[in-house]
Formats: C-alpha cells, structure tokens, sequence
C-alpha cells in the first residue's frame, strides 16, 4: 500500500530553468509534508515542509505547493543549480508517533 | 559536529551472525527513529524510540530484529540470524520534541549492511 507516491523516477533540468517535482497521496489525514534531498552515501537532509492547513511555503529557492484536493504537492526549485543533483523525496508525517512516510524518491539532473 | 551519527557506516556480515547498528541522536533530541532502504526503493520506518521507551515498532519485522535506546548511550538495532534480505541501509534519525510536524526530523548518513 503505497500512500506517498512519486511517479517520475528521474527529470533533467537545464541550470537556471525551473525544476518541479511531484507527489502524491491517499491518506487525507496526513497533517505535514516535507521534501527531502538526497545525495548518495549520506542521509536525507531535509529540505522544506508544508502543513496541511497552508497551500504554500517559500524558502529561498524552495518553494512547496499543497493541492489537498487533489492530494497532490510538488517541489518547485528557482532557478535550479548543478548542485541540485540528487534524489528528492517527498515525505508525510501523520499519526500519533510522527513516523515519516516516504516515497520512492525522483532523481534531479541539472545540466549545466 | 552536532549531527545523528551513525556507526559503522559500512558492516559486512555472513548469513546467521549478528548485526549491531549504533546511533546517536543530535545533541538535545530525545526522540529517535529507525529507517531501512532496500536499493530502488524510498525509506520505510522501522522503530521509533524514547529513551528507555519503544514507542511504536509496527514496521519492524516481528523475528529476528529489536532495538533499545538506553538511558544513557546510543540507540541501538540488533538484526539476529542475518540473511540476505536484510542488506540494506539503515538510517537513524532523530528530532527534539514529539507530536509536531513542523519539528523535521534530522538523518544520519546510513549503515550500509551487507550480508554475505
């Protein structure tokens, strides 16, 4: 049962063009939303969050819609850099004990 | 450096033997999570511990696996009779407080567990 899902598996982007990455869910109930970066051999760092109570979060280059109807979030990155490449994830918080739900990640490629 | 860390950051072991993976939580973080990471896959919790408290361990396998978080020193996974389905990285994080989701929870850089 897949609850957070991410259906690209990778994108490339050209440095400085927007980068826009995407997911889903099915749990209504999920109360937070947080990407996650990823770069290989080392842990995720967060990145950004949204409350389900917003629609929107800015945070410098970051910034993450909520669309709760269609259960749907996406990352937007401005403008995107080479140092942007890695694997992002998309996480949701929800439940009593705050255990985060992943999904299978998206692999950026920004080309210089 | 005020980060989770974790120990061994690579560990090879044959089929049968014991695993032990260590980590600290950051420096004031009471709060520890376990995540695994099969190759191709996101990362799937495992355990989420208090210290001296387990506080929910439903995506931890029911044989074989558990984990402490002792009152003083690191929290622990053990992985009894390894097999080879259990190589994987296992990443620890940890967070402040309980209960808010605005409180992001802080990783560590993995334990890649390898079983030969």
């Amino acid at each position: 049962d897949q609850q957070v899902k991410q259906n690209s598996p990778s994108l490339s982007v050209q440095e400085g063009r927007i980068s826009i990455l995407n997911c889903d869910y099915t749990n209504s109930m999920f109360d937070y939303f947080l990407w996650y970066k990823k770069y290989p051999a080392e842990g995720p760092t967060f990145l950004i969050s949204i409350s389900s109570i917003k629609d929107k979060n800015e945070d410098g280059r970051f910034t993450v819609f909520l669309n709760k109807s269609a259960k749907h979030l996406s990352l937007h990155i401005v403008p995107s850099q080479p140092g942007d490449s890695a694997v992002y994830f998309c996480a949701a918080n929800g439940g009593a004990t705050n255990k985060l739900i992943f999904g299978t990640g998206t692999l950026l490629a920004v080309q210089p | 450096n005020a980060g989770v860390m974790q120990n061994p950051r690579h560990l090879v072991r044959r089929r049968g033997q014991e695993a032990r993976l260590r980590c600290s939580p950051m420096k004031g973080h009471s709060h520890v999570y376990w995540y695994r990471q099969l190759p191709e896959e996101g990362l799937k919790f495992m355990v989420y511990l208090q210290k001296e408290n387990i506080i929910d361990e439903s995506g931890m396998p029911k044989e074989r696996f558990s984990a402490e978080f002792p009152k003083e020193g690191p929290s622990i996974l053990r992985i009894q009779q390894v097999v080879r389905g259990d190589s994987a990285a296992y990443f620890c994080a940890s967070s402040p407080t309980f209960g808010q989701g605005n409180q992001p929870q802080h990783f560590g850089d993995g334990t890649r567990l390898s079983i030969l």
